[in-house]
């Protein structure tokens, strides 16, 4: 098994620019969790989909950010446009809904932003 | 609403020594108690999980019980070693699918 997959690792782009962070889950689970991570606030949910429509994105910073997920195996998370402070590591997760299933994660993008 | 709390790290111990990093959550109804691990560089693993009271979970040298009555889940193992150097995470997971983690503890091993 592949595991969760994301692309890019790792990303260093300029203030102002377009950033598309990218997830693909294990096959077969059919919810996907975004997440972001960083030294000052944690761990934090950024959005969750169960069967490809988003549940709850309350954790979504501000406008500035968006996530789709057009099919059972591809998720994008983008940001537009982009700031330092936006600078963190990004993990996608999955797990097959259950009540508490285990969540399996990527090895995260490495976000950069000058 | 759901919270879980954990000691505050970093945790630094030697080679072989005792560890217990502490949990305890807030939740309504009957959670699903889980300890994530997170090596440098790399996303969180499962470590364990217990979906009911009493239950205890282990892996890998590690073990954790659910309490009911304490709302705890604490996280030992009875001999460390440096490749056990990493950040872990507590998490409760509830109605829909959703995790709540804890702040994380870093541990650290010395040889």
């Amino acid at each position: 098994d592949a595991g969760v997959i994301q692309s890019p690792r790792h990303e260093v782009t300029e203030m102002g620019q377009e950033v598309t962070l990218r997830c693909k889950p294990i096959s077969g689970h059919n919810s996907l969790f975004w997440y972001r991570q960083t030294m000052m606030r944690g761990l934090e949910l950024l959005i969750y989909f169960n069967n490809n429509v988003p549940i709850d994105d309350s954790g979504m910073p501000e406008d500035r950010f968006s996530a789709k997920m057009p099919n059972a195996s591809f998720s994008t998370l983008k940001i537009q446009p982009s700031e330092p402070r936006d600078s963190a590591v990004y993990f996608c997760a999955s797990s097959f809904r259950d009540r508490g299933e285990t969540q399996y994660f990527g090895p995260g993008t490495r976000l950069l932003v000058l | 609403g759901n919270s879980v709390t954990q000691m505050e790290g970093p945790v630094t111990l030697s080679e072989e020594a005792f560890l217990t990093i502490n949990c305890t959550y807030t939740a309504t109804g009957y959670p699903s108690l889980f300890w994530y691990v997170q090596y440098p560089g790399e996303g969180l693993q499962l470590l364990l999980k217990a979906t009911k009271a009493d239950d205890k979970g282990s892996n890998k040298g590690f073990e954790a019980t659910y309490r009911k009555e304490t709302t705890s889940f604490h996280l030992e193992k009875g001999s460390v070693q440096v490749s056990d150097s990493a950040v872990y995470f507590c998490a409760l997971g509830n109605a829909g699918n959703m995790l709540t983690f804890g702040g994380g503890t870093r541990l650290m091993v010395k040889p």
